[in-house]
């Protein structure tokens, strides 16, 4: 059964800031691991798709990191903004199942 | 090409009518999501669908629950007898491959049960 873990729960930091997302996943059988942003009340925006042959993704400030054999993905985001504040969901998508499964997100506000 | 579109983006039912979520994925998008978000919680999976066929919805209650997708027209995730534990944010997701590559998901629907 997959799992996948999101730390910190929630992050504060001041504005400016380089800070790390962490998602963790239990089965290693992956097609690709997906970050979204979510804001108060709304849908998710797809930020980063990684497929499991690839090692990172970038996007502006945004890099996303993959690592297979340990089954966890970072979520590095450089000179944080105000705007960034909202919660960030990690996806998992895996073989044995046709399900894709969320951590529980990291809910960040950036303090101006 | 428009995004998913879900609606409506509010509902409200009272205990013991039924729900209807519409759900129209993107165009040339033939798998559909739905997801369950309770206040302050992650989503949680509810089924997986393509064209005509139900794929997974180990994630559906056993009772009142059912979604399906037709071959013409949206998604629909359907609640029979609505009770107050219905009441959260119900999500639509689609993807033009059967791995979710990628996922783009629609604004939801606020299911309010008085």
């Amino acid at each position: 059964k997959q799992e996948v873990t999101q730390i910190p729960a929630a992050l504060s930091v001041p504005e400016g800031e380089n800070l790390v997302l962490n998602c963790s996943f239990t089965d290693s059988a992956i097609y690709n691991l997906q970050w979204f942003r979510q804001d108060p009340g709304k849908g998710l925006t797809s930020l980063l798709l990684i497929q499991s042959s690839q090692r990172e993704q970038t996007s502006g400030r945004l890099n996303a990191s993959l690592d297979k054999s340990s089954g966890r993905s970072t979520l590095y985001i450089a000179a944080s903004q105000p705007g960034d504040s909202a919660t960030y969901l990690c996806a998992v998508p895996y073989s044995s199942a046709s399900k894709i499964i969320f951590g529980s997100g990291t809910r960040l506000s950036i303090r101006p | 090409n428009a995004g998913v579109m879900q609606n409506p983006r509010h509902l409200v039912r009272r205990r013991g009518q039924e729900a209807r979520l519409r759900c129209s994925p993107m165009k040339g998008h033939s798998h559909v999501y739905w997801y369950r978000q309770l206040p302050e919680e992650g989503l949680k999976f509810m089924v997986y669908l393509q064209k005509e066929n139900i794929i997974d919805e180990s994630g559906m209650p056993k009772e009142r629950f059912s979604a399906e997708f037709p071959k013409e027209g949206p998604s629909i995730l359907r609640i029979q007898q609505v009770v107050r534990g219905d009441s959260a944010a119900y999500f639509c997701a689609s993807s033009p491959t059967p791995r979710g590559d990628e996922l783009f998901f629609g604004s939801g629907t606020q299911l309010s049960v008085l």
